[in-house]
């Protein structure tokens, strides 16, 4: 079965400086990879996916992660954090690539960004 | 383009009572799922549908909890009866189609089981 593990539970960074939220996946075919952000109170949204294309993705507002299959990886980054950004965020994995019909999406356990000035 | 709709947004009851979660996904949309987000932790899968057919309901504990999607469009989660470990966020979510990876996801509803 495939999983992710979000190495951190909460990431402090002050606005202006780099944001890095880890991901390592698990899976033993070629996977589909996403991070979603959760705002408080609000629904989730997706930030960007990997899906076999190329390896470094580019997402919504400034965020971009790169796959790294040696190191079974999927990083979010982004150069500046913005206090905008302080809000959960899920590292996820999809089956679709195992089952080839239907996308069953596996969460990790989230990393909570906190920004400050 | 509207997204996923969902309601009530908050819920309280008390336990051995039952209570019932709606959701209108995007228009369009034939697969619908229903996640369940216990606080501190990531959404978990409860059922998938694919139209009005049930594709995945494994992790739906189906001795309290039923859903419903009749007419392949709107959706009914229900817990009967609630218990405290019930407490939790409820996430709807859409996509075009099972082979379509790209989920969307309504507001949640947010259950507290005292």
């Amino acid at each position: 079965a495939q999983s992710v593990t979000q190495l951190d539970s909460h990431v402090s960074v002050s606005e202006g400086t780099p944001v890095l939220l880890r991901c390592n996946y698990s899976s033993s075919y070629s996977p589909s990879l996403f991070w979603y952000v959760q705002h408080p109170n609000k629904g989730l949204q997706l930030l960007l996916k990997y899906t076999s294309a190329a390896t470094l993705v580019k997402g919504i507002n400034g965020f971009e992660a790169e796959f790294k299959k040696s190191e079974t990886s999927f990083h979010l980054t982004k150069p500046s954090a913005h206090m905008s950004d302080a809000a959960e965020y899920f590292c996820v994995v999809s089956d679709l690539g195992r089952t080839g019909t239907a996308s069953k999406l596996t969460f990790g356990t989230g990393t909570r960004l906190q920004v400050t000035l | 383009e509207a997204g996923v709709a969902q309601s009530p947004r908050y819920k309280i009851i008390e336990k051995r009572q039952s209570v019932a979660f709606w959701c209108n996904p995007i228009s369009g949309h034939a697969t619908l799922y229903w996640y369940q987000q216990i606080l501190g932790q990531g959404p978990k899968l409860l059922i998938q549908f694919q139209n009005n057919g049930v594709v995945d309901d494994s992790q739906l504990p189906k001795d309290r909890f039923s859903a419903e999607r009749l007419k392949g469009v709107d959706s009914t989660l229900k817990i009967q009866p609630a218990k405290l470990e019930d407490s939790a966020v409820y996430l709807c979510a859409s996509s075009l189609d099972l082979s379509r990876e790209t989920q969307y996801f309504g507001p949640g509803t947010r259950l507290l089981v005292l």
